[in-house]
């Protein structure tokens, strides 16, 4: 157990809409890093969060956007949904800039 | 640009059938070098970090080394829940780990 918690597991949205998905991680991990896995691929990089406040980016559009809070939770935001953002979404903390550790994952599905 | 190779993309290995993933590399200052394990449908797993060529480190049947441009992990007598996708990832200190598309595994009994 790695101690990130993703919600929900699974959601369903159509083309347009706007999703919201949650992570929590381990007390004490300040970053909080979000990628996207699309079907038989690695994970690419969205963006990370350290101590809430934006760290770094990957190629991503700015319809993708993020929170974290103080009490080591973090929102990844979409908006505008298209269809090839179906993928499983990916969130990992860390206690510093070495491991990752990745929650379960959210599976997205855009009609 | 960073670029992350594995092979092959999907290896079939009978039960204690030893054998070996590679994951090359292009980057322009490495960090760490992570082996994750992932089971359909489910998150990453971490297995191993290696930060500089020479290294090695073993957990039960696996067993990962670090060269320069090339990290090989090798799994010695394999068993039927060994089967996942193994994805081998860098870090260049660039806030992000970037990974290959994986190796496939399966093990059959």
């Amino acid at each position: 157990e790695t101690g990130v918690t993703q919600s929900p597991t699974h959601l369903i949205k159509t083309r347009g809409q706007q999703v919201t998905l949650r992570c929590s991680s381990q007390s004490g991990h300040n970053t909080v890093s979000w990628y996207q896995q699309a079907l038989g691929q690695g994970p690419q990089f969205i963006f990370q969060y350290y101590r809430e406040e934006e760290n770094g980016r990957g190629n991503f559009p700015p319809r993708f956007s993020g929170l974290q809070f103080p009490n080591y939770s973090s929102e990844l935001n979409v908006n505008a949904l298209e269809l090839d953002d179906s993928a499983l979404y990916l969130c990992a903390s860390s206690p510093s800039e070495e491991t990752q550790y990745f929650g379960p994952g959210t599976r997205l599905l855009v009609l | 640009e960073d670029q992350v190779t594995q092979s092959p993309e999907a290896l079939r290995l009978q039960e204690g059938e030893s054998s070996s993933l590679n994951c090359s590399y292009t980057v322009s200052g490495l960090r760490g070098l992570f082996w994750y394990r992932q089971d359909p449908g489910k998150g990453p797993e971490f297995l191993f970090t290696l930060y500089s060529a020479g290294e090695e480190k073993e957990k039960e049947r696996l067993k990962a080394t670090l060269t320069k441009k090339e990290s090989f992990l090798h799994i010695t007598a394999p068993k039927p829940e060994d089967s996942a996708t193994y994805l081998c990832a860098v870090d260049t200190g660039r806030r992000a780990l970037t990974f290959g598309s994986g190796t496939r595994l399966q093990v059959q009994p």
